[in-house]
């Protein structure tokens, strides 16, 4: 499954599919981005990041994808579980802004069994 | 120990009322942040220290007041709240000072706030 994180906020997967979230950011200045998952009722949880010299970064089952080009991130979740429900949010690091993180506007994934 | 722990959980309280948030973390992190979170919204920065110093304020309204008594300690004070201030308050904190890019933040659970 895939989604457009901006202008469609949920995304529904079947277990043991891939998960494709995007999200698009505005500011070219912006040189490091994180992805959040936050469950019902905690915190946002750090799943990966990226800094801007990088156009690829793997994790434990998740792989963040940014295009500079045309300001787009990705986040890859292979075979997604139950466990991986949520709301995921990119959040980027703009120049001038200190250690201030923007976030967007988050994508809720649905895992269905 | 990746901690952030916040306290109260949950709380409610009038528009009267005088009341704090606390959060405190042992990373040595010289870093924290108070952020605001509506439902189905994303984070919304409020307020950055760093070392220990107030470095960002997002233009929060005043009956909002944040301390820094040490690095390992944030307050928010709360004083006259509206209905309208209801939220999840997250506290977050860093390696890096507020200055310094590119540094991870680790989010506590979150105090709900309700505001009666």
């Amino acid at each position: 499954g895939e989604s457009v994180g901006l202008h469609l906020p949920t995304l529904s997967v079947q277990e043991g599919d891939n998960s494709i979230i995007n999200c698009a950011y505005s500011n070219s200045a912006s040189d490091y981005f994180i992805w959040y998952k936050q469950e019902s009722g905690k915190g946002p949880q750090f799943i990966i990041d990226i800094r801007s010299n990088m156009d690829k970064r793997q994790g434990q089952r998740v792989t963040v994808l940014l295009n500079k080009t045309v300001k787009h991130l990705s986040l890859q979740i292979a075979a997604t579980q139950p466990g991986d429900s949520a709301v995921y949010f990119c959040a980027e690091n703009r120049e001038g802004g200190g250690n201030k993180l923007t976030f967007g506007t988050g994508t809720q994934l649905k895992v269905e069994l | 120990d990746t901690e952030v722990t916040q306290t109260p959980k949950h709380l409610v309280m009038g528009m009267t009322n005088k009341k704090s948030l606390k959060c405190e973390q042992h990373m040595g992190h010289r870093a924290m942040y108070w952020y605001k979170q509506k439902a189905k919204k994303p984070p919304e920065l409020m307020f950055v220290y760093s070392y220990e110093k107030l470095s960002i304020n997002e233009s929060v309204p005043s009956r909002f007041s944040p301390e820094c008594p040490n690095s390992s300690l944030l307050n928010l004070h709360l004083h006259a709240l509206q209905p309208e201030d209801s939220a999840l308050y997250l506290c977050a904190s860093s390696q890096a000072g507020g200055v310094t890019r590119g540094s991870e933040q680790y989010f506590g659970p979150g105090t709900r706030l309700t505001v009666t």
